[in-house]
């Protein structure tokens, strides 16, 4: 079965700075993906990015950017610039690619931002 | 822009009680979800229906049921609400399977008394 592990409960960075989230994963599989979501304190759950695994090339998307490696089983994001209105819950999921149920989450880090 | 709508948003029960979460999604998605999320936790799937007319069990179906009335809708049913069925759902769809990103409404906070 597929697991998706985030070891860090909480982090925080400086207004403008740059921080990365850790994420790895567990899986046999070849062909799946990766995303990271956004929470926020209204709790909706809101998409940030995603990453094919068929795909060499780190998805990007404006502030945010991943750094997959696939051999590691390692998706981390990393958030450029960051602002007060980052701060949320980031939670790291798996896909499988052809499953229609398997959207695995992990644990989720919880990002505060400081002035 | 409505996307995933879920109802109601807040509810409160008592144990033994029952009710229906409705969810319904304005995007032509074939796939539709429900997930909870427990303090601390992430999302864990309870059930999820491929397309209309089929339904499957998640990781956590025990307490749960559900109906993919049509396309749009789906909804999960709690036949005798427990405690431990306090927690946030969340509908979701997608467009298909394989890796379609998933889509999520704003969640229906539950809790059993």
């Amino acid at each position: 079965a597929q697991t998706v592990t985030q070891s860090q409960p909480e982090m925080s960075v400086q207004e403008a700075e740059t921080v990365t989230l850790s994420c790895t994963y567990d899986t046999s599989e070849s062909d799946y993906y990766l995303f990271w979501y956004k929470q926020p304190p209204s709790r909706q759950m809101i998409l940030v990015i995603r990453q094919e695994a068929y795909k060499q090339q780190n998805a990007t998307e404006n502030r945010f950017s991943v750094n997959f490696q696939k051999a590691a089983k390692s998706f981390s994001l990393k958030i450029s610039d960051s602002q007060l209105g980052d701060a949320a819950m980031y939670f790291c999921a798996y896909r499988s690619a052809g499953d229609t149920d398997k959207l695995i989450f992990g644990t989720g880090t919880r990002l505060q931002v400081f002035p | 822009n409505a996307g995933v709508t879920q109802t109601p948003k807040f509810q409160v029960l008592k144990t033994g009680q029952s009710m229906t979460l409705q969810c319904a999604q304005d995007m032509n998605h074939n796939s539709m979800y429900w997930y909870r999320q427990d303090p601390g936790m992430g999302l864990r799937l309870i059930y999820y229906s491929a397309s209309e007319g089929t339904t499957d069990k998640g990781e956590v179906p025990n307490g749960y049921n559900v109906s993919r009335l049509n396309k749009r809708e789906f909804s999960l049913r709690l036949e005798s609400a427990a405690p431990s069925q306090t927690s946030v759902y969340f509908c979701a769809s997608s467009l298909s399977y394989s890796g379609n990103t998933i889509y999520f409404g704003e969640g229906s906070w539950l809790t059993v008394v």
